[in-house]
């Protein structure tokens, strides 16, 4: 069975570019989550998909973060435009209800 | 609000020692939910554990062991002989309101050398 897919493994920008991240969760997981861990720090929860609704955004850093999980499968984290303190390991996570979460390895993104 | 302390940044061993990890979290919530994961350098966290707050008692699975301390709100994980396998960093997370909603420690880095 496949684990929860991220791409791409790392991604380099400039401040100010765009980057959408994706996650793949485990099929017929209804719960994805996103996390970030800055510099070494705490892994933050940003925020919950129920299948494709958003349940709880209220980790997001701000309005230049959308996440969106079209269909209730894939999730998409765009980041527009990024700012340096955006770098970081992006998390994603799946799991069925009242289940155990399952982590991907995380997008390190780098903006310069 | 809720926290979670892993004071420990790096832990350096050699093989066959053992290690803990402390864990000690903040909540004022009486129902709540601890978890330790693992982060090989794969990158992806791995489950370990998950203790709710009615369930004090201490837990063994192999190699790994949980100390569940409510007097001092501390959730210690002990890895007995240390393998190089183990070399990883290790989180401690708390949740008042679901599986998925975790508040993370800083974690811990193990490295266990030959």
């Amino acid at each position: 069975e496949a684990g929860v897919t991220q791409f791409p493994s790392h991604s380099v920008i400039e401040k100010g570019q765009t980057v959408t991240l994706r996650c793949d969760p485990i099929s017929g997981h209804d719960n994805l989550y996103w996390y970030r861990r800055v510099m070494g720090k705490e892994i933050k929860f940003l925020l919950h998909f129920v299948k494709e609704s958003k349940q709880d955004e209220s980790g997001m850093p701000n309005n230049r973060f959308l996440a969106e999980r079209t269909g209730g499968t894939y999730s998409t984290l765009k980041v527009q435009p990024a700012e340096l303190e955006d770098s970081g390991v992006y998390f994603c996570a799946s799991s069925q209800v009242g289940e155990k979460l399952f982590f991907g390895s995380g997008t390190q993104l780098s903006v310069l | 609000a809720q926290k979670v302390t892993q004071a420990q940044t790096e832990i350096s061993v050699v093989e066959k020692e053992d290690v803990t990890l402390d864990c000690v979290y903040e909540t004022r919530d009486t129902t709540y939910y601890l978890f330790w994961y693992k982060q090989p350098p794969s990158g992806e966290l791995v489950f370990l554990i998950r203790r709710n707050s009615f369930d004090e008692q201490n837990e063994i699975s192999g190699r790994y062991s949980w100390n569940f301390q409510k007097s001092t709100s501390s959730f210690n994980f002990t890895i007995t002989a240390s393998q190089v396998v183990d070399s990883a960093v290790y989180f401690c997370a708390l949740t008042t309101d679901s599986w998925g909603k975790l508040q993370f420690g800083a974690g811990t880095q193990v490295v266990v050398t030959p």
